[in-house]
């Protein structure tokens, strides 16, 4: 799976938009990318995923630029309890094969503040 | 909808015994998949299952670890012998399907081997 390139910590008001950048230049044309966070002490929480087009579901929208080499993963309206590490990874999400062992790098620790 | 549980939620024990930890899937997934996560660690793959086929036990870190899942549901992972290293937090996810579909993760089970 292709390397993604995240900041380490960023900081956000309570209210408003978060916007968590990701790269991840090397990017195959069969390759996904998915978001995930972890809240202190739980498991992982599947955020949104994507492959060329924006998506946007209940919980965030998720932007990807015409090249993929880079996508921003917003969080309309930021509360206390997003504060969290977001993963962005990016994955071949096909049927079968080995393509199943989901690695996190560091993520970014987003801190939403009052 | 019921997500991926996980029991016990904590458990410690002493080095030398034997523990296992309990994951029931998600209603319908038939992929079901074991991590562990140390402190301020990635995850780590241990173990697979795909329905009736064999599993995938390359992450397995020693032959005091196995796994099983009866029914093709609930799984069982099983340490013989705890160690102090072996102390993390042990996540549980399942998917619909196999390979590449979308990982969903339950809350963890802490182990802690005094």
């Amino acid at each position: 799976d292709a390397k993604t390139t995240q900041p380490p910590s960023m900081d956000c008001a309570e209210g408003r938009a978060a916007n968590l950048p990701c790269n991840h230049s090397t990017i195959s044309g069969n390759e996904y990318v998915y978001w995930y966070r972890q809240i202190h002490s739980q498991g992982p929480q599947y955020i949104i995923h994507g492959l060329k087009n924006n998506e946007t579901n209940e919980m965030a929208s998720l932007i990807i630029t015409e090249d993929r080499k880079s996508s921003t993963l917003i969080l309309p309206h930021a509360t206390l309890r997003d504060t969290a590490v977001y993963y962005c990874i990016v994955r071949v999400a096909t049927k079968g094969g080995s393509n199943y062992k989901l690695t996190f790098g560091k993520g970014t620790l987003l801190t939403v503040n009052p | 909808g019921a997500g991926v549980s996980q029991s016990p939620s904590n458990k410690v024990t002493e080095k030398g015994k034997d523990v296992e930890l309990r994951c029931d899937p998600i209603s319908g997934h038939t992929a079901l998949y074991w991590y562990r996560q140390s402190l301020g660690q990635g995850l780590e793959f241990l173990i697979y299952f795909q329905g009736n086929s064999a599993p995938d036990k390359s992450g397995l870190p020693s032959d005091r670890f196995s796994a099983e899942r009866t029914g093709g549901s609930v799984s069982t992972l099983t340490i013989q012998r705890t160690q102090q290293e072996d102390s993390a937090v042990y996540l549980c996810a399942s998917s619909f399907s196999s390979g590449g579909d979308t990982q969903y993760f339950g809350p963890g089970t802490r182990l802690t081997v005094l």
